[in-house]
């Protein structure tokens, strides 16, 4: 069964500093790899979709990069601003999975004080 | 992207009644939509997953009368909990896939509901 662990669990940091949050997933047979975004009681907003064959993708100050073969994903986060406080979630995809059903990982948690 | 509408996005009741939750695409038709399942500081957990017309596919140890989902139309959704104890209580969430999303595998999230069992 699929396992998605993200690391840290938290993270506090002063405005400005760029960030790297971590996540794996123990079977490396993946469709594609999904990092979201979560404020306090609020829903999932989608950053970046990997697929499979990509090696990274860019969107605005936020850059994820996937290595299949080791089970790695990172998300980085350039110049941090307090609105970037919230809690991230990666989320893979199963290949095979005709249903396309998400493995999510329990996230990690960002705050970025002024 | 794409806009997945929840609602309500919290309710209170009381134990034994039923609640139900709607999710919608509002501007895509989404063959198929998802039910997550969310305890604080917790990862989603999958609930079920609906297919238009069709009947929904329940993960394991979920149960099928308790969570009653249909999925009536190409942009909605219902999860109606029955019977609600204590337990229940847990922020859902929907999500849902249109036809890109087919290829692309990107899901769509609505807003969560907060349910309140008391």
């Amino acid at each position: 069964k699929q396992e998605v662990t993200q690391i840290p669990a938290a993270l506090s940091v002063p405005e400005g500093e760029n960030l790297v949050l971590n996540c794996s997933f123990t079977d490396s047979a993946i469709y594609n790899l999904q990092w979201f975004r979560q404020d306090p009681g609020k829903g999932l907003t989608s950053l970046l979709l990997i697929q499979s064959s990509q090696r990274e993708q860019t969107s605005g100050r936020l850059n994820a990069s996937l290595d299949k073969s080791s089970g790695r994903s990172t998300l980085y986060i350039a110049a941090s601003q307090p609105g970037d406080s919230a809690t991230y979630l990666c989320a893979v995809r199963q290949r095979g999975s005709t249903l396309g059903r998400l493995y999510f990982g329990r996230g990690t948690q960002l705050t970025v004080w002024p | 992207g794409a806009v997945v509408s929840q609602h309500p996005s919290w309710v209170i009741c009381k134990s034994g009644t039923s609640v139900k939750i709607e999710c919608r695409s509002l501007d895509f038709q989404a063959t198929t939509m998802f039910w997550y399942r969310q305890f604080p500081k917790q990862s989603l957990m999958l609930m079920a997953t609906s297919n238009e017309g069709s009947k929904a596919t329940y993960e394991q140890g979920v149960e099928k009368d308790k969570f009653l989902i249909n999925h009536a139309s190409l942009t909605l959704s219902t999860l109606t909990v029955t019977s609600a104890h204590p337990e229940d209580s847990s922020f859902y969430i929907c999500s849902a896939r249109g036809a890109s999303g087919v290829s692309t595998g990107e899901l769509f999230f609505g807003e969560g509901s907060r349910l309140t069992v008391l």
